[in-house]
């Protein structure tokens, strides 16, 4: 069955940091891959996707991801973090056929000073 | 980019009462739209898919019969959520999948807060 998974369910960070948030995903093929953030009370805002082509994908907020099918990961980095980074980010699968989407669990970021 | 707006952004109703939200494609046509509800610090759980002219697919666990989803037109998509109790206070979040959508992409609305008393 397809899954996602985020390991991390709380990372706190120093403002000019890096960051690095895990997502691990099971999947039968080559998925579509997305990464979403979510301020508190507001909605979904796509940072970037990977469909296919080039693993390392760049997004917006300076964000990025690298695709690699041999550990099944896709995880999201940022050089230097700001304080309006913090945040609730989410992994998500898309099936190449069907609807079906899945969402991973979230990592919720904590920026400091 | 496609745009999806819900309406409204949040809303109180007393225990008993149904409340409609309504999830708009505003520069696409969206042949499949999603449901999905949110429980504070949690991912988002699909409720339903619900496709243009068809009868919406719930999820397991889903009762069709509290969550009456419409999907009259392709940029209209309603939920309502009828006899509201308490337990159905929610953050609940539309996506809409357009005709020419690349790749299974999704686009979602901001949300919409229910909050029953």
């Amino acid at each position: 069955a397809q899954s996602v998974t985020q390991p991390d369910i709380h990372i706190t960070v120093s403002e000019g940091a890096s960051l690095e948030l895990r997502c691990n995903y099971s999947y039968g093929a080559t998925p579509y891959l997305f990464w979403y953030v979510q301020s508190p009370g507001q909605g979904l805002q796509l940072l970037l996707k990977y469909f296919s082509g080039d693993t390392l994908v760049q997004g917006i907020k300076g964000f990025e991801a690298e695709f690699k099918r041999s550990q099944s990961s896709f995880n999201l980095r940022k050089p230097s973090v700001h304080w309006s980074d913090a945040a609730e980010y989410f992994c998500a699968v898309g099936e190449h056929t069907g609807n079906q989407f899945y969402f991973g669990t979230g990592t919720s970021l904590t920026v400091i000073p | 980019g496609a745009v999806v707006s819900q309406h409204p952004s949040r809303v109180i109703c007393k225990s008993g009462t149904s409340v409609k939200i309504e999830c708009r494609s505003l520069d696409f046509q969206a042949t499949t739209m999603f449901w999905y509800r949110q429980f504070p610090k949690q991912s988002l759980m699909l409720m339903a898919t619900s496709n243009e002219g068809s009868k919406a697919t719930y999820e397991q666990g889903v009762e069709k019969d509290k969550f009456l989803i419409n999907h009259a037109s392709l940029t209209l998509s309603t939920l309502t959520v009828t006899s509201a109790h308490p337990e159905d206070s929610s953050f609940y979040i539309c996506s809409a999948r357009g005709l020419a959508g690349p790749h299974n992409e999704q686009f979602f609305g901001p949300g919409t807060r229910l909050t029953v008393l």
